[in-house]
């Protein structure tokens, strides 16, 4: 059964730092990985979908990299802004088969 | 863009009240899911539906029932609900497996 792993729990960085999330995951067959932000009390957005034959996606501030060989996935996020205070989820699915998540790492930009 | 709209925001109800959650998609979504969130536990699969009138078992189904009678809409059901089901419930649909998951904005579920 496929695990995915978020390390670590939770974050606190200073304003205009460059930072890496981590997200593992035990299955290394998968199809799709998607990154996610979530706000307290809100609903999930979607920041980054990487699909099983890309390496790594970008979308402004942020790039999400895959390496299916080793289980691993990274998030950059560039210059840190308060605003990015958030949990951040990455998930994983193989062919067709639902998303199965990380319990998240929250992060915490301090002004 | 797409959209998922889940009918309510915040709801209180009884133990052993049936319980109705409802999941809008506008973008002719084949595939659909339900997913709760809890503290420590992260986000844990439900049911999910890849076609209207199909329902497949997610990791916790116990509990729970679904309904899939048009292809936009996917209804979450609560048979007699009870204190452990308080949760933030998540509705999510994608077009195919290979293409990212839009979620709705979810319900938070208190059961007193």
């Amino acid at each position: 059964k496929q695990e995915v792993t978020q390390i670590p729990a939770a974050l606190s960085v200073p304003e205009g730092e460059n930072l890496v999330l981590n997200c593992s995951f035990t299955d290394s067959a998968i199809y799709n990985l998607q990154w996610f932000r979530q706000d307290p009390g809100k609903g999930l957005t979607s920041l980054l979908l990487i699909q099983s034959s890309q390496r790594e996606q970008t979308s402004g501030r942020l790039n999400a990299s895959l390496d299916k060989s080793s289980g691993r996935s990274t998030l950059y996020i560039a210059a840190s802004q308060p605003g990015d205070s958030a949990t951040y989820l990455c998930a994983v699915n193989r062919g067709n088969t639902p998303l199965v998540f990380g319990k998240g790492t929250r992060l915490s930009v301090i002004a | 863009d797409v959209k998922v709209t889940q009918s309510s925001r915040y709801l209180v109800k009884r133990t052993g009240e049936k319980v109705f959650l409802e999941c809008v998609q506008d973008m002719d979504h084949e595939n659909m899911f339900w997913y709760r969130q809890d503290p420590g536990l992260g986000l844990r699969l439900i049911y999910f539906s890849y076609d209207v009138k199909m329902k497949e078992k997610g990791d916790i189904p116990e509990g729970y029932s679904v309904s899939r009678e048009k292809k936009e809409r996917f209804s979450l059901i609560l048979e007699s609900a009870s204190t452990n089901q308080t949760s933030m419930y998540l509705c999510a649909s994608t077009i195919y497996s290979n293409y990212g998951y839009t979620f709705g904005s979810g319900t938070r579920l208190t059961v007193v």
